[in-house]
Order: structure tokens, then sequence, then C-alpha cells
């Protein structure tokens, strides 16, 4: 059975950072391209970033380019977001999901998500 | 960035009803559409990629349809179970993005 876990989130104050993981079981992980997404009650679902199988290509979204890094380690079937600058238009449940298909694009499974809060 | 409309934001229906969404994006997005469902408190569900292809374990009863700008979801024989929100999302173009989401209430 696919399993996506993350965590990591929490409460952080404005310009702060914090690093998400999301541990993967139950697929080849190091087969699969994978995606962070997140939601906000206000802005809905918004793609942050995606890596690829290898960890050689990445693709951010202009609202987190040069502040969240995604990084990945095959070996231990995990998968990371390094988040700086934190604003408070960061707030929002944070998912990892699995990209699908030839694109990796879309996203076939997703975890239970963390809640990341910036606030003071 | 391309816009993904969903209409209607909210729809209710009753159970044994046939109902569709129709997502609109701002330019063509090719076949490269995907439907998910999510219920509150949990992740979305992957249902439908490539504008009509159903993912593994999806009931025949929602189906998709569309080219290019316009796109429909369509669920038929409604059950309690499928009263949730429904979202598109276009993956031609980085940043690939979502619809606001179209949340199917019980009448």
């Amino acid at each position: 059975e696919v399993q996506l876990v993350e965590s990591g989130g929490g409460l952080v104050q404005p310009g702060g950072s914090l690093r998400l993981s999301c541990a993967a079981s139950g697929f080849t992980f190091g087969s699969y391209e994978m995606n962070w997404v997140r939601q906000t009650p206000g802005k809905g679902l918004e793609w942050v970033s995606y890596i690829s199988s290898s960890g050689y290509n990445i693709y951010q979204a202009p609202s987190v380019k040069g502040r969240f890094t995604v990084s990945r380690d095959n070996a231990k079937n995990s998968l990371y977001l390094r988040m700086n600058s934190l604003r408070a238009e960061d707030t929002a449940v944070y998912y990892c999901a699995r990209g699908f298909g030839l694109t990796g694009r879309t996203f076939d499974y997703w975890g239970q998500g963390t809640l990341v809060t910036v606030s003071s | 960035d391309i816009q993904m409309t969903q209409s209607p934001s909210s729809l209710s229906a009753s159970v044994g009803d046939r109902v569709t969404i129709t997502c609109r994006a701002s330019q063509t997005i090719r076949n490269y559409l995907a439907w998910f469902q999510q219920k509150p408190g949990k992740a979305p569900k992957f249902l439908i990629y490539d504008v009509s292809s159903l993912q593994s374990g999806v009931p025949s009863k929602f189906s998709g349809s569309g080219f290019g700008t316009d796109f429909t979801l369509t669920i038929t024989s409604l059950q309690p179970e499928d009263f949730a929100t429904y979202y598109c999302q276009q993956y031609n173009t980085y940043p690939y993005t979502f619809g606001q989401g179209t949340k199917l209430e019980i009448k």
C-alpha cells in the first residue's frame, strides 16, 4: 500500500524557516517524481514544487521561488521541503504527492498533510 | 499562469441525481486535465487524468470530457459518499494550477 507521511509542520514567525519531510513507503520511491502541494481556505489548492525521480530536475511555483527548496533522498525514501523567509501567506496545509504518469505533474497519491502556520 | 475556473462554485443535488461540473482554462491545456475529490479533513483523491481516463479503482459513475479549454466532470446516480468538493487541475503548463473547487451538497 502506498503511504506518504508528512511531518515538520508547526508555528513559525514571519521571516523564519521550517523543513518539512515526507516519508514514503509501499512503492519504489526512487522511480517516481514527487511534488509538494499546499492548501489554504482562501486560495484553495496550490502546486508548490516538483522534483524528478533522480532529483536532477526541479520546478517551483513563482510564489515560493528563491525561498523554498525541494530535495529528496532516495536511499531514505524521503522527500523534503526547506522553507525560508516565511510569510503569513505561506500558512497552509502542505501535502506531499506522488507524480503520476509520463509527466509526473498530476498526483495520484497524497499524504495526510502537515499544517504550517506563519504568525507572530 | 493559466487560470482554471470551475462552475458552479456550489451545487445542491439529491441522492440518485446526475450532476455536471464545468472547468474552463484561460488558455489551451490540450488534454492535460485531472479531477480530484476532497472530503473535509482529508487529502484530495485522484479521480480522472488526461481529461477522461479513470484512475484505477474509481467507479464508472464518474466521467470526464472536453479538450482545449472547456472540460466537464459528470457524476451519475449520486450516493451519499459522493457529496464532497471537486477540483480540476491543469498539468499542461508550468505552474500547474487548480480550479477553485465545486462543493457538491445534499439537497
